[in-house]
């Protein structure tokens, strides 16, 4: 039972060009949602997160939106960048575990 | 300075041995997780302990047996080593209690390969 979900495994953006991951989730009982970084040989790295209180949170470039109704979260990047190109996983917190998506891969064109 | 450290970071092996991943955290934090990317790159929770305490055991073989002799160190010993434990094992740490973003934050990772 995958209670975190990424449905697209790879994304493709223009340089300069919004990039929109998305999440989905299906446990109400999370409070915190977050969103990694990911290059190969090296850990996850953080990137930004939101406490399941709010609907947004922005960091720079980065800004998580989440819709609780909906149980969705996207992150969306603005302008993407080459060095964006990595794969990307949301992260649900529950009771001491955090669970993650499948990942999105994300390819930023130059 | 390194907040999430684990040794090793290459570990090449025979079926059937045993073998240890050391981890330690130089952040203070009062929870520790072992998880496992296995060759799908899924990220799965494979422990967590809170205080030395385990608290999540998530349905992982007994031949894996994590030990936490204090809140900074989580090690993972795994026995009789097969074929299918061949994954990256990533240590992380958080502070459940307190802090403003609820990070969870990774070590580099362990690449394990049975032969």
């Amino acid at each position: 039972d995958q209670q975190v979900k990424q449905n697209s495994p790879s994304l493709s953006v223009q340089e300069g060009r919004i990039s929109i991951l998305n999440c989905d989730y299906t446990n109400s009982m999370f409070d915190y949602f977050l969103w990694y970084k990911k290059y190969p040989a090296e850990g996850p790295t953080f990137l930004i997160s939101i406490s399941s209180i709010k609907d947004k949170n922005e960091d720079g470039r980065f800004t998580v939106f989440l819709n609780k109704s909906a149980k969705h979260l996207s992150l969306h990047i603005v302008p993407s960048q080459p060095g964006d190109s990595a794969v990307y996983f949301c992260a649900a917190r529950g009771t001491y575990k955090y669970i993650f998506g499948t990942g999105t891969r994300l390819k930023v064109l130059a | 300075d390194t907040a999430v450290s684990q040794t090793p970071k290459y570990l090449v092996t025979q079926m059937g041995n045993d073998k240890s991943i050391k981890c330690e955290q130089n952040l203070g934090h009062d929870t520790m997780y072992w998880y496992k990317q296995d060759s799908k790159k899924f990220l799965k929770i494979m422990f967590s302990y809170n205080n030395k305490e385990l608290i999540i055991n998530e349905t992982v073989p007994n031949r894996f047996s994590p030990k936490s002799p204090d809140k900074a160190h989580l090690n993972l010993h795994i026995n009789s080593l097969e074929l299918g434990d061949s994954a990256v094992y990533f240590c992380a740490s958080s502070q459940l209690a307190g802090g403003s973003t609820g990070e969870l934050f990774f070590g580099e990772g362990s690449r394990l390969t049975v032969l």
